[in-house]
């Protein structure tokens, strides 16, 4: 079974920039999340999707972040501007439903903006 | 609001010793589920057992065990016989079921260094 994929897998930008991540999460999982990774903390969930329906989107930055998954599976994540402190590892996790099942992680896309 | 804590920022044993990582919650939620998840070098988040808050049965996996204690809001995770391979990040994680979003709260990690 193949995992969750994410494009690109680096990513260097200037400030001010924008930038777009790309997911495909494992076929058949309904339930779709973005984390944040800065380094040396743990994740931090920016946005959940329930097929194409956004669950919990509490922690995005909506004035710069969006985020969209039109047809129910790929997910794209956006920056818009990017600042200094978006520096880090955008991950994308999948679920087979929601009720707290276990999450499945892509590799991520490392963001650098200078 | 939830929280996790793993207040041992770096561990360094030698191969073959047993380590255990410390994982403290918060939450006012009575269902929740905890976590815990490798980071190797190569960064991608690998699942190794989910709990639910009614069960605090403790669970062994091979040379992983996990000791979850509701009276203390702990959820610790034994490595017997380490190995360097076992050398990662680990994180804890807590979800709160019930409110239907259902996105995880990880603590900051405990770097786990096996030395050979």
């Amino acid at each position: 079974e193949a995992g969750v994929a994410q494009s690109p897998r680096y990513k260097i930008i200037e400030k001010r920039q924008s930038v777009a991540f790309w997911c495909n999460p494992i076929s058949g999982h309904a339930t779709l999340y973005w984390y944040q990774q800065i380094l040396g903390q743990g994740p931090k969930l920016l946005i959940q999707f329930q097929n194409n329906g956004v669950v919990d989107d509490s922690q995005l930055p909506k004035d710069r972040f969006s985020a969209e998954r039109l047809k129910g599976v790929d997910s794209t994540l956006k920056i818009q501007p990017a600042k200094l402190e978006d520096s880090a590892v955008y991950l994308c996790a999948s679920s087979f439903q929601r009720d707290s099942y276990e999450q499945y992680f892509g590799p991520g896309t490392r963001l650098t903006v200078t | 609001a939830q929280k996790v804590t793993q207040a041992q920022t770096e561990i360094s044993v030698v191969e073959k010793e047993d380590v255990t990582l410390d994982c403290v919650y918060e939450t006012r939620d009575t269902t929740y589920y905890l976590f815990w998840y490798k980071q190797p070098p190569s960064g991608e988040l690998v699942f190794l057992i989910r709990r639910n808050s009614f069960d605090e049965q403790n669970e062994i996996s091979g040379r992983y065990s996990w000791n979850f204690q509701k009276s203390t809001s702990s959820f610790n995770f034994t490595i017997t016989a380490s190995q360097v391979v076992d050398s990662a990040v680990y994180f804890c994680a807590l979800s709160e079921a019930g409110r239907g979003a259902d996105g995880l709260t990880f603590g900051k990690g405990t770097h786990l260094i096996i030395q050979p």
